[in-house]
């Protein structure tokens, strides 16, 4: 079974610029995940999808984070424009269904440096 | 926000030791899950925790949910060098089914 899939797993980018990271989840998986991991800490959830639809977009900074998930499969997460302290791991992950979001998957992460 | 604080932040330990870790919370949390991560790749889960009590061993792994809901710790035994990598609990609500993670304990194995 294939995994979640990431890409691209390296950005660096000057302040003030814009970046897309895409996230494909496991097949048939309708949550979908996206947390951000700055170096030394814990990922902390961004915004979560139940197939096209947002559960939870509380901690995600609105102002220069976006995030769609159109066709409730593949998923789109955007910064614009980035600072300084968005430099973190942007890890995607799924899980079968919101009832099921004990086990979830996560894929090996978009690696953002903002300089 | 909810917080996990998790101990110890890192560890140095010869091969063959046994390894404790813990994590506690000021809120209460209905599951209780430990992860590992590796360098260069998402968490991986290691272990469920679904009751008060409960005691969950995966191989070396065993891991208990602390009967306050609070807290749960996770013990490794034997340690080889592959254990090497960060390890971090989660807890779960079901407030939305979202995880709330520990700022991880990062382990290191001499051989």
């Amino acid at each position: 079974e294939a995994g979640v899939a990431q890409s691209p797993r390296y950005k660096i980018i000057e302040k003030r610029q814009s970046v897309a990271f895409w996230c494909n989840p496991i097949s048939g998986h309708a949550t979908l995940y996206w947390y951000q991991q700055i170096l030394g800490q814990g990922p902390k959830l961004l915004i979560q999808f139940q197939n096209n639809g947002v559960v939870d977009d509380s901690q995600l900074p609105k102002d220069r984070f976006s995030a769609e998930r159109l066709k409730g499969v593949d998923s789109t997460l955007k910064i614009q424009p980035a600072k300084l302290e968005d430099s973190a791991v942007y890890l995607c992950a799924s899980s079968l269904d919101w009832a099921d979001g004990n086990t979830i998957y996560f894929g090996e992460g978009s690696w953002l440096t903002v300089v | 926000g909810q917080q996990l604080n998790q101990s110890p932040q890192s560890m140095f330990i010869q091969e063959g030791e046994d390894v404790s870790m813990n994590c506690t919370s000021s809120s209460i949390f209905n599951t209780w899950l430990w992860y590992k991560q590796e360098p260069g790749e998402g968490p991986v889960l290691l272990i469920a925790l679904y009751k008060a009590g409960e005691l969950t061993s995966n191989g070396r792994l065993t891991a208990q949910f602390g009967i306050t809901r609070k807290d749960s710790f996770l013990n490794i035994s034997a340690s080889i060098p592959s254990d090497v990598g960060i390890y971090f609990c989660a807890g779960n609500n079901n407030a939305g089914n979202m995880l709330t993670f520990g700022g991880g304990t990062r382990l290191m194995v001499k051989p």
